[in-house]
């Protein structure tokens, strides 16, 4: 059953640090999207890629986020410096583009803990 | 941008009975609408999903309608099991493979 990694699924850092949490995509899909998940703001779009180029990455903080596809098989999301603020569950998903199109699945996420 | 609500925000039901969880819309460009169900410390898994040209889709004991020129719609569950307990979100897209974005999601309780 195909499925998409992530990791790590836990991380506890100190404010300041530098925090990269890592995605693989299910092979094949050419589309992987970034989400973040809180109590307040729910799933907030933070980035996406296809074809491993950015479509969309407005929903993300430029100044401390970066998100990124080395290649086809992994995207990474980092942040730099992090702070309490950040500490959510951070989802990766991916899905497929063209015929046969495939819709989203989501990974089962980073829970990040900044102290 | 699009924007989606979504109501009860929770809803207990006894097990056996309907629930029914209703959304709504902003832009007419969205053609696509999946219902995700998230698990305690899972990420959320799609359990159906509609298209802009079909009105009704069933499967099994989940029916979803949509109404596109009011921008509503609804997740039916009949029958309902405890473990259909868990977070439902509901969602809208230009397609299946564009930035999807979510309802604040509602957290369904079934009771044995």
């Amino acid at each position: 059953d195909a499925r998409v990694t992530q990791t790590p699924r836990h991380k506890v850092t100190e404010m300041g640090q530098e925090v990269t949490m890592r995605c693989q995509p299910i092979l094949g899909h050419n589309t992987v999207f970034w989400y973040r998940q809180t109590m307040m703001q729910g799933l907030e779009l933070l980035a996406y890629f296809r074809n491993r180029a950015p479509l969309d990455d407005s929903g993300m903080p430029k100044d401390r986020f970066s998100a990124e596809m080395p290649d086809a098989t992994l995207a990474t999301l980092k942040i730099q410096p992090s702070e309490p603020r950040d500490s959510a569950v951070y989802f990766c998903a991916s899905g497929s583009s063209g015929p046969g199109d495939s819709p989203l699945h989501f990974g089962n996420g980073t829970r990040l803990t900044v102290t | 941008g699009e924007n989606v609500e979504q109501h009860p925000s929770t809803l207990s039901v006894q097990e056996g009975d309907s629930a029914v969880i209703k959304c709504t819309y902003s832009d007419s460009a969205s053609n696509y609408f999946p219902w995700y169900k998230q698990e305690l410390g899972k990420g959320p898994q799609l359990i159906i999903d509609i298209r802009s040209n079909v009105g009704e889709k069933k499967d099994q004991r989940i029916a979803v309608t949509l109404n596109k020129t009011a921008k509503h719609f609804s997740l039916h569950i009949t029958e309902t099991q405890p473990e259909d307990s868990a977070v439902y979100f509901c969602a809208a897209s230009e397609t299946s493979y564009d930035k999807v974005i979510f309802g604040p999601g509602t957290s369904l309780s079934v009771i044995p």
